[in-house]
């Protein structure tokens, strides 16, 4: 069965504190694992695409990381503004559509 | 450039009033999709299209219905209200299911 498991399910952070997320997944004939970033009463806004092993894309203070099973978002010296939900999904599977994971909701206390 | 515009944002029913969720995209995007968001479910596909005239199911399609007649517009009908369908909605259009764009979604409560 074609699944996208996210850990932790909270993070809390303090301001400058690195850490990351992981999504762990799944699926059969993966073309592509994508990182968005929903704010609370928002739609989820799309952040990265990842398509293979050893890929990695950067924007501020956001790395993901892609593996043959899972990806990472590592965060480095995360603001206040960075606290949101990070969901991250899978384009695969029989139907080929976006299988997406629970989320991980990252707090950053100044 | 709109992007992805839902209407309405919030949206009381009654158990077995019908409804239709609007979604447009200025993009010239193929694929459009539904999804609902449920505390602790994730996002779940409702049902999805690849083009005009063209619609199929996802995950959870049981109690709505879709249809496509134009590649701006993507509606999603509630047959019959029921309190399950409680959720926030979302609708996605993407170039060809690769990085979505979502609209800021409906809050549906069904009592």
């Amino acid at each position: 069965e074609d699944q996208v498991t996210q850990s932790p399910e909270a993070l809390r952070l303090q301001e400058g504190e690195s850490s990351s997320l992981n999504c762990s997944y799944t699926v059969s004939g993966l073309r592509g694992l994508f990182w968005y970033r929903q704010d609370p009463g928002k739609g989820p806004e799309f952040l990265f695409t990842l398509y293979s092993a050893g890929e990695e894309k950067e924007k501020e203070r956001l790395k993901a990381t892609l593996t043959k099973k899972e990806s990472f978002l590592h965060i480095t010296a995360p603001k206040p503004e960075d606290s949101a939900t990070y969901l991250c999904a899978v384009l695969g599977g029989s139907q080929g559509n976006l299988i997406f994971g629970k989320g991980t909701k990252l707090s950053v206390k100044p | 450039n709109a992007g992805v515009t839902q209407t309405p944002k919030f949206q009381v029913l009654k158990t077995g009033q019908s409804m239709t969720l609007q979604c447009a995209q200025d993009m010239n995007h193929e694929y459009m999709s539904w999804y609902r968001q449920d505390p602790g479910m994730g996002l779940r596909l409702i049902h999805y299209s690849v083009g005009a005239g063209i619609t199929d199911q996802g995950e959870v399609p049981n109690g709505y219905n879709v249809s496509r007649s134009t590649t701006e517009d993507f509606p999603l009908r509630l047959l019959s209200a029921a309190p399950s369908q409680t959720s926030v909605y979302f609708c996605a259009s993407s170039y060809s299911r690769t990085e979505a764009f979502f609209g800021q979604g409906t809050r549906l409560t069904v009592v």
